[in-house]
């Protein structure tokens, strides 16, 4: 059985940094993308990007780009999310997200989604 | 990038009733590559729906997709008391891959 769950609740202030996880298990890690998925309170859902854990290639949709970085270790079967320097607009909840089986480029659907990591921005 | 437009933004029905969900693309999707989700509140998005119209693992048969092109739609046979939550449209044909803004299945 596929499982994702990602790290706990976050309460950080403008400027600090802060990185998120998210932990698979119950497949093989390096063969599928990975993507993360920010929710806005209130709004819609917005894909930040991606990672490919076999060979870490990486790619941002073009409005995070630069704001976050993506990561993977894959002897531990997880994928992060970091902020360097947080803002009040990053407050959301974020979801990790597995894509599909047949998904070859990174810009696929999400089969198996994490329980989301509410990060709040606030000082 | 790719806008997806979601109607109506609200839909009132009661249990038992037909929900028919649309999703316009600003341009035609590749590959019919557009895929829905079910979100309820306080939880994640369920992936009911990938391919335009190919159900995901577990997804009950009342719910089907179709369409082709700019225009697909999302119809939930008969609703069931479960089915009331927010549905999202995902295009992952073109990239950056977009999601609509969502609709609204609520209890009449």
């Amino acid at each position: 059985e596929v499982q994702v769950v990602q790290s706990g609740a976050e309460v950080r202030k403008p400027g600090e940094s802060l990185k998120i996880s998210c932990k698979t298990s119950g497949y093989r890690f390096t063969i599928y993308w990975i993507g993360w998925v920010r929710q806005m309170p209130g709004k819609g859902l917005e894909s930040m990007g991606v990672i490919y854990p076999g060979d870490s290639d990486t790619r941002y949709s073009p409005s995070f780009q630069g704001q976050v970085t993506i990561s993977a270790d894959k002897s531990i079967n997880t994928a992060y999310l970091q902020w360097s320097s947080l803002e009040a607009s990053d407050t959301a909840m974020y979801y990790c997200a597995i894509q599909g089986r047949i998904c070859s480029n990174g810009n696929c659907y999400y089969d198996f989604w994490g329980q989301g990591t509410p990060v709040t921005v606030s000082s | 990038e790719i806008v997806l437009t979601q109607s109506p933004g609200t839909l009132s029905l009661s249990p038992g009733e037909r929900a028919s969900l649309s999703c316009r693309a600003s341009q035609s999707v590749s590959n019919n590559y557009l895929a829905w989700y079910q979100q309820k509140p306080g939880q994640a998005p369920r992936l009911l729906i990938y391919g335009a119209s190919y159900r995901a693992t577990g997804i009950p048969d009342r719910f089907s997709g179709s369409g082709s092109g700019t225009d697909f739609t999302l119809t939930i046979s008969r609703l069931d008391a479960e089915d009331f939550a927010v549905y999202y449209c995902q295009q992952y044909g073109n990239s950056p891959g977009t999601f609509g803004q969502g609709t609204k299945v609520a209890i009449k």
